[in-house]
């Protein structure tokens, strides 16, 4: 089954420091986009950060960064300097085919600590 | 540019009724997808609509349906609701549906059903 994994339901850190949030993948395809989507209090899911499978350069955008290992079908989310808005559940997700449908994990909540 | 918007955002239906709920894509794009989202399950995909036809299907039970208009807006249907339809039900939109594309949420729709 080609799944998402997140393996830590729930995560905490405190203001202003860094967290990472893992997750790994499985597919049987050769090009593919990961995705890391952050869904607030509101429910309204976000899109943090997106990465293609053929790039080797970790996507980054702003605070947020990936590490992305290919080979051991890694994905982690690395949040700098945590601000208390970035409270929140965290989704990482993938592309399934050439279609509009993803693939979530169960997501991690991320607290932030003031 | 006005985002995915989904109507209606709460409603409360009796076991045994129907329910519509409308998504309208963001301007220019052609591909639809609705997610189930529930604590127990987490996010499910239910289908996806390019181009007015169902492209890909998830693994829910038929009274759950679905449709796209010649506009792209898109309608899904749960007929002879079940307790454990209650749901966060997200509308999801993309230009293509294709590898690549970034999807982007609506708000969602939180059905109760008692």
């Amino acid at each position: 089954a080609q799944t998402v994994t997140q393996s830590q339901p729930e995560m905490s850190v405190q203001e202003a420091e860094t967290v990472t949030l893992s997750c790994t993948y499985d597919t049987s395809e050769s090009d593919y986009y990961l995705f890391w989507y952050k869904q607030p209090p509101s429910r309204q899911m976000i899109l943090v950060i997106r990465q293609e499978a053929y790039k080797q350069q970790n996507a980054t955008e702003n605070r947020f960064s990936v590490n992305f290992q290919k080979a051991a079908k890694s994905f982690s989310l690395k949040i700098s300097d945590s601000q208390l808005g970035d409270a929140a559940m965290y989704f990482c997700a993938r592309d399934s085919g050439n279609t509009g449908k993803l693939i979530f994990g169960q997501g991690t909540t991320l607290q932030v600590k003031p | 540019k006005a985002g995915v918007t989904q109507t209606p955002r709460y409603l409360i239906k009796t076991r045994g009724q129907q329910v519509t709920l409308s998504c309208s894509p963001i301007s220019g794009h052609r591909s639809v997808s609705w997610y189930q989202q529930t604590p127990g399950q987490g996010l499910q995909f239910l289908f996806e609509y390019f181009s007015e036809t169902q492209r890909n299907k998830g693994n829910f039970p038929g009274r759950f349906s679905g449709r796209q208009f010649s506009n792209s807006r898109s309608e899904m249907n749960v007929s002879t609701l079940e307790l454990g339809d209650s749901a966060l039900y997200l509308c999801a939109s993309s230009l293509q549906g294709a590898t690549g594309n970034t999807i982007y949420f609506g708000e969602g729709s939180w059905l109760t059903v008692v």
